[in-house]
């Protein structure tokens, strides 16, 4: 069965400051990879998806995304993060590729924390 | 294009009562799916509709079930409701679910008294 693992929980990084989220996955196949940002009250947006190709992956916001195979890793980054960012990160796998739609599979979230 | 929309936004129950969330695709997207976000299980995916049928179920009970209607809006149902079945339940379209990207909406938040 898939699987997705944040090991950071809750994350604190100074205004202006680079970020490094970590997600490890565990799949089949091939993965199809997202990271999505939930601000309070709020639903899931989309940030960056990886499907296949270029293992460094742009998203919106000035987030990108690397995918390493070898090390089932999908880590997100930011280069310089803005009190905006503030909200609940979340990487996902699947849904399964191979026929049927299985659904997105969900780590259990990083709290990101911008200090000031 | 116009988002996804989740009608009602809150809702509260009472234990044993039954409830229905609606939910309008973005337009085009045939695919619609559901997903169970709570503190202790974080999101679960519930179940997926693509063309009025129901594709795949997550891992939850019989007393949730939903539909699909001609025009890709979906329900979902939850009959005979639980204190542990408060949640914020969150619709997600996408154009063919599959390998395409979900869209998620601002989702329901429900309580159970």
């Amino acid at each position: 069965a898939q699987s997705v693992t944040q090991p950071d929980i809750h994350i604190t990084v100074s205004e202006g400051a680079s970020l490094e989220l970590r997600c490890n996955y565990s799949y089949g196949a091939t993965p199809y990879l997202f990271w999505y940002v939930q601000s309070p009250g709020q639903g899931l947006q989309l940030l960056l998806k990886y499907f296949s190709g270029d293992t460094l992956v742009q998203g919106i916001k000035g987030f990108e995304a690397e995918f390493k195979r070898s090390q089932s890793s999908f880590n997100l980054r930011k280069p310089s993060v803005h009190w905006s960012d503030a909200a609940e990160y979340f990487c996902a796998v699947g849904p399964y590729s191979g026929g049927g739609a299985d659904g997105l599979t969900f780590g259990k979230g990083t709290h990101l924390i911008i200090q000031p | 294009k116009a988002g996804v929309t989740q009608t009602p936004r809150y809702l509260i129950k009472t234990r044993g009562q039954q409830v229905t969330l609606s939910c309008s695709p973005i337009s085009g997207h045939r695919s619609v799916s559901w997903y169970q976000q709570t503190p202790g299980q974080g999101l679960q995916f519930l179940f997926e509709y693509f063309s009025e049928t129901q594709r795949n179920k997550g891992n939850f009970p019989g007393r949730f079930s939903g539909r699909q209607f001609s025009n890709s809006r979906s329900e979902m149902n939850v009959s005979t409701l639980e204190l542990g079945d408060s949640a914020l339940y969150l619709c997600a379209s996408s154009i063919a679910g599959g390998a395409y990207e979900q869209y998620f909406g601002p989702g329901t938040r429900l309580t159970v008294t």
